[in-house]
């Protein structure tokens, strides 16, 4: 019953490199977006899919990639890691397009030196 | 302009005592839906309970029951006989509709520690 599972749980980059954050489902829920959290802000919507080959930006999109290219895993790439970018990540996943609960992932601490 | 507001920063409330945590929202929209997260210090995000625009009763699980004024934009969670357990941060959030999805809009969260 794994729900959604994020890799990895901390991870620290150097300006400039790039990595990917990994995001499974096991839940066939179509909807699956990327967050992150920093402090006094609450959470803010970076990516989101309604659905396998379909995705689209969210409030800051900038300096990350997404694809979809299956219904369980949503990957967020950081194209060359920013100070700016450090943070806590958290992939979530919904059925569908309706009021339904999000399910979270246990959230990926970002820091960039 | 902020589309979730939670004035409250921190609270402190009295183990087994009953408290309220403020959330107001702004949108036109008439559909939307209000949802209530904890994320303890262990970081992880817990759904506790939602609310619909139109659903006519204030929503209820267990503890939790969320107090729902439409007119007044205000959607208060309300934690009765608290535990030291429920310590922990608390955001509210709202769902806005986008064109091609939606998406959780989230206050800047609350912090609640109980005492024993």
């Amino acid at each position: 019953n794994a729900g959604v599972t994020q890799t990895p749980k901390f991870q620290v980059l150097k300006t400039g490199q790039s990595m990917t954050l990994q995001c499974a489902q096991d839940m066939n829920h179509e909807y699956m977006s990327w967050y992150r959290q920093d402090p006094g802000m609450g959470l803010r919507l970076i990516h989101y899919s309604v659905g396998a080959g379909i995705t689209d930006q969210g409030e800051v999109p900038n300096g990350y990639n997404v694809s979809r290219s299956t219904t369980e895993d949503f990957p967020l790439r950081l194209l060359s890691a920013a100070p700016s970018q450090t943070s806590v990540y958290f992939c979530a996943s919904r059925l569908d397009r309706g009021n339904t609960e999000a399910f979270f992932g246990q959230g990926t601490r970002l820091t960039v030196v | 302009a902020q589309k979730i507001t939670q004035t409250q920063p921190g609270m402190f409330v009295q183990e087994k005592e009953a408290v309220t945590l403020d959330c107001t929202y702004d949108t036109s929209d008439p559909s939307y839906g209000l949802f209530w997260y904890k994320q303890p210090s262990s970081g992880e995000m817990i759904f506790l309970i939602y609310q619909g625009s139109y659903d006519q009763q204030n929503a209820t699980e267990g503890r939790y029951s969320l107090n729902f004024q439409k007119a007044r934009k205000s959607a208060n969670l309300v934690i009765s006989a608290s535990q030291l357990g429920d310590s922990a941060m608390y955001f509210c959030a709202m769902r806005e509709f986008m064109e091609y999805g939606n998406k959780l809009v989230f206050g800047a969260g609350t912090i609640l520690r109980v005492k024993s």
